[in-house]
């Protein structure tokens, strides 16, 4: 079964733009959450979705936002991009919310601002 | 609000050695804890996992315990090698399922 996949793997953005990345879970998952890592605040938890629907969101601007799509792959806009939000940001995918499930981590996107 | 915590932040060790990492996290109401490998630049591969109703797990020469009354868990590696040196991140999961991470401990084996 193949893992979590993200694309694109590394982008490099201009100051004020605004950036979308892709996740696409683990086939039959359906819960979908983002997380940012940064060197200053480790890891830290951006938004879940679940069948479609934002069901958590964590403590970041409404520059991030989120969608999920009937096959359960999920994106992540950024808008008017700043230089902290340079970042490895994450997916995760798991079967259901919560639970005993694991959750199972992509490669990343790594997002350059300059 | 859920606080996880890893001591030691580093940690360096001859190659052979047994050694043991700590997470502290503050609130109990936990569903499970993860242990998560990360190598440098890369994602997280997920090491173990333990329901909130276990005690310990192992998976080869890793084994991880959890004490969720008094917030703690240990990932405990056996006979080192330089293969094992990453950053080894702790998480838990809430009922909101999101996962709060620990800092983590980076590991290295020395040859």
């Amino acid at each position: 079964k193949a893992g979590v996949t993200q694309t694109p793997r590394y982008l490099i953005k201009t100051r004020g733009q605004q950036v979308t990345l892709s996740c696409s879970p683990i086939s039959g998952h359906r819960s979908v959450s983002w997380y940012q890592q940064t060197p200053g605040q480790g890891l830290q938890f951006l938004f879940e979705y679940f069948s479609e629907t934002q069901r958590n969101k964590g403590n970041f601007p409404g520059r991030f936002s989120g969608r999920q799509f009937s096959n359960s792959r999920s994106e992540m806009n950024v808008s008017t991009l700043e230089l902290g939000d340079s970042a490895l940001y994450l997916c995760a995918s798991s079967p259901v919310r919560g639970g005993p499930y694991e959750q199972y981590f992509g490669p990343g996107t790594r997002l350059t601002v300059t | 609000k859920q606080e996880v915590t890893q001591i030691p932040a580093a940690l360096s060790v001859p190659e052979g050695e047994n050694l043991v990492l700590n997470c502290s996290f503050t609130d109990s109401a936990i569903y499970n804890l993860q242990w998560f490998r990360q190598d440098p630049g890369k994602g997280l591969t997920s090491l173990l996992l333990i329901q909130s109703s276990q005690r310990e797990q192992t998976s080869g020469r890793l084994n991880a315990s959890l004490d969720k009354s008094s917030g703690r868990s240990t990932l405990y590696i056996a006979a080192s090698q330089p293969g094992d040196s990453a950053t080894y991140l702790c998480a838990v999961l809430t009922g909101a399922n999101n996962l709060f991470f620990g800092t983590g401990t980076r590991l290295t084996v020395i040859p």
